[in-house]
């Protein structure tokens, strides 16, 4: 049980190109989703995190404005990084929670890998 | 802020050999703590988590952690390593965010190389 369905798992694109990546949980309802940038061989670092149906919250230097999330559902979140750069190309994992206390651990997708020519 | 560190960026050990992963931490209140795995290309796996009882938690694959408190310490192990267990092994804390709700505070991670 506990399944998240990341896609795209790759994306090539072009620099200025907007790249959406969605984040389903199969199996449970997600009150609360979650997107993580991870540079190689780094942790991962928080980028903001989504409740159904509110405006996500961003962590200190991330730009909202760069970083679209949307949390239209209890099973469906997405990033969009618009008007991509070389200097996005990372690999973003989403987790998704059944709740908002964090108590219990995150379920996570399988990450996309993102290269901006 | 909570934190948590791993003071190893890889640790080697031989196939069947007793393993272990450091993390110590730093926290107001009661820590909330996890480690989770990572392999290549993939995203994180629940291995185990500390919030109340007993001080040897035991997770999935074999693992456990063990929470010291006079150690500020979640060292995570177990008893004979597999080459199967080769990840990236992370550390991780319950923290309060930027808009005052919980998050997860990931450590900086841990290589874990196990050699045939």
């Amino acid at each position: 049980g506990a399944v998240v369905s990341q896609h795209p798992s790759r994306v090539i694109c072009k620099s200025g190109t907007s790249v959406k990546i969605e984040c389903r949980s199969l199996d449970f309802q997600a009150t609360t989703m979650f997107w993580y940038r991870q540079f190689p061989k780094k942790s991962l670092m928080l980028m903001a995190t989504s409740n159904e149906g509110s405006k996500a919250t961003y962590e200190q230097g991330v730009e909202k404005d760069k970083f679209l999330i949307n949390h239209a559902s209890l099973t469906l979140s997405t990033l969009t990084v618009t008007s991509a750069h070389p200097e996005d190309s990372s690999f973003y994992i989403c987790s998704a929670s059944e709740e908002v206390w964090g108590n219990q651990p995150q379920h996570f997708g399988d990450g996309t890998r993102l290269s901006i020519l | 802020a909570q934190s948590v560190a791993q003071p190893e960026d890889q640790v080697n050990v031989a196939e069947g050999n007793p393993l272990t992963v450091k993390c110590t931490y730093s926290v107001s209140g009661n820590p909330y703590l996890f480690w989770y795995v990572q392999y290549p290309n993939r995203g994180l796996q629940f291995l185990l988590k500390y919030i109340t009882g007993d001080n040897l938690v035991k997770g999935s694959y074999g693992f456990e952690a063990e929470f010291n408190k006079s150690q500020t310490s979640f060292h995570l192990k177990k008893p004979s390593a597999l080459v199967s267990d080769s990840a990236l092994y992370f550390c991780a804390v319950r923290d309060i965010g930027s808009g005052g709700y919980q998050k997860v505070t990931f450590g900086t991670g841990t290589k874990l190389q196990v050699i045939p």
